[in-house]
């Protein structure tokens, strides 16, 4: 049973543009929701999260948005520049003990 | 600070052979984490701790053991490798209560068994 999903392996974007990451969940018990980024030969590193309380949190070009209802957050990238290419990653925590459940990423390219 | 460290870097095993990843935070931080990631898979849980002395499974923890015996250290053995445990290993680290509940995660360590 895959948690939490990330159903679009990859996403091709236009230097300027928005990016749109979507992430769905199954887990009603999430506590937060966290957006990871990934380059290849790097650990993980944190971008942004979001309480299960809230439905949207900013910090400068990245927007993350939460729809409880629907059981889906999305990550906005705007403008997406040629350094955000990388795998992003989506998670849902469940407040145990640092236990991230992550969906399998999405690769983004961001052509000049 | 070096954050959270791993080595090593690369390992090659041949089946059945045992070895210990090391994982280090200079961070002070309480809860600490095992994941291997495998292509199309995502980051799944191995093994996490809450502290010093306290460890608990996570998502796939069969053929791996942990121990904490100090805040700073969380080395993840494997017993008897086999080759479907070939992977990245990434360790991460937080602290109990933080404002994003993020975990920082190390460089990795990528096993091939063989």
């Amino acid at each position: 049973d895959q948690q939490v999903k990330q159903n679009s392996p990859s996403l091709s974007v236009q230097e300027g543009r928005i990016s749109i990451l979507n992430c769905d969940y199954t887990n009603s018990m999430f506590d937060y929701f966290l957006w990871y980024k990934k380059y290849p030969a790097e650990g993980p590193t944190f971008l942004i999260s979001i309480s299960s309380i809230k439905d949207k949190n900013e910090d400068g070009r990245f927007t993350v948005f939460l729809n409880k209802s629907a059981k889906h957050l999305s990550l906005h990238i705007v403008p997406s520049q040629p350094g955000d290419s990388a795998v992003y990653f989506c998670a849902g925590d469940l407040n145990q003990g640092g236990k991230l459940i992550f969906g399998q990423g999405t690769e983004l390219s961001v052509k000049p | 600070n070096a954050g959270v460290t791993q080595t090593p870097k690369f390992q090659v095993l041949k089946t059945g052979q045992s070895m210990t990843l090391q994982c280090a935070q200079d961070m002070n931080h309480e809860y600490m984490s095992w994941y291997r990631q495998d292509p199309g898979m995502g980051l799944r849980l191995i093994h996490y701790s809450v502290g010093a002395g306290i460890t608990d499974q996570g998502e796939v923890p069969n053929g791996y053991n942990v121990s904490r015996s100090t805040t700073e250290d969380f080395p993840l053995r494997l017993l008897s490798a086999a080759p479907s445990q070939t992977s990245v290993y990434f360790c991460a680290s937080r602290r109990p209560s933080t404002q994003y509940n993020e975990q920082f995660f190390g460089p990795g360590t990528r096993l091939t068994v063989l």
